[in-house]
């Protein structure tokens, strides 16, 4: 059971932009940054976004990031067959003191 | 360029161990804090356990506390995790990743492994 609620799956079409949001509360992101990470199944995991709205280098413009109170939320846009992965938000929590993932939102370029 | 490649995985019974390493080069790992994450299947990611550079200190998530111990061999750049009385339910892709650094005053894992495979059955 996470502490973070994501959508499980959201889809959209080449070129479009799609959003996917994650839901905490005032121990988890409501007090601390949001990092989102991209997995392909097979991949390692990879940064995408930390801190909020930070991307590594690396990370294209058009992948963003964004937090307001207890929500965040990652944005793609210019959709690309390539996007199609599993994103997973995370955080710290301090009321668990450790680390926190979503469960994950599989986006599907149609 | 950041590498890490863990290793160890296996088919065990419930109640037996085994240690997962993951070798890493690229960067200075004594200098850095590491962590397992896993994926159960057809679940999310959940951090396991984390260690601090150069010697710790070491933290476990509730569900591995006492039968998890996570170390590090900095002369060899690599990590380990000793997984004692293993579940079922300790089945999944377990992930070596290097914790970014305390500067960025934000707790997230900068570079990941792809994972080595357990299954408890």
């Amino acid at each position: 059971q996470s502490v973070l609620t994501q959508p499980p799956a959201v889809s959209g079409t080449p070129g479009q932009r799609v959003t996917i949001s994650c839901s905490g509360s005032s121990s988890n992101i409501g007090s601390n940054t949001v990092t989102w990470y991209q997995h392909l199944p097979g991949t390692a995991p990879k940064l995408l976004i930390y801190n909020n709205d930070q991307r590594p280098s690396g990370v294209p413009d058009r992948v963003s990031g964004s937090k307001s109170g207890t929500s965040a939320s990652l944005a793609i846009t210019g959709l690309q067959s390539e996007d199609e992965a599993d994103y997973y938000c995370a955080t710290w929590d301090d009321r668990l003191h450790c680390p926190v993932f979503g469960r994950g939102t599989k986006l599907t370029v149609l | 360029e950041v590498q890490l490649l863990e290793s160890g995985g296996g088919l065990v019974q419930p109640g037996e161990s085994l240690r997962l390493s993951c070798a890493v080069s690229g960067f200075t790992f004594s200098d850095y804090s590491m962590a397992w994450v896993r994926q159960a299947p057809g679940k999310g990611l959940e951090w396991v356990s984390t260690i601090g550079g150069p010697s710790g200190p070491s933290y476990y998530a509730d569900s591995v506390k006492g039968r998890f111990t996570i170390s590090r061999d900095n002369s060899k750049n690599t990590l380990f995790l000793q997984m004692d009385s293993l579940r079922v339910a300790d089945t999944a892709l377990y992930f070596c990743a290097r914790k970014a650094p305390d500067y960025y005053d934000t707790y997230h894992f900068d570079d990941w492994g792809q994972g080595t495979v357990v299954t408890v059955s």
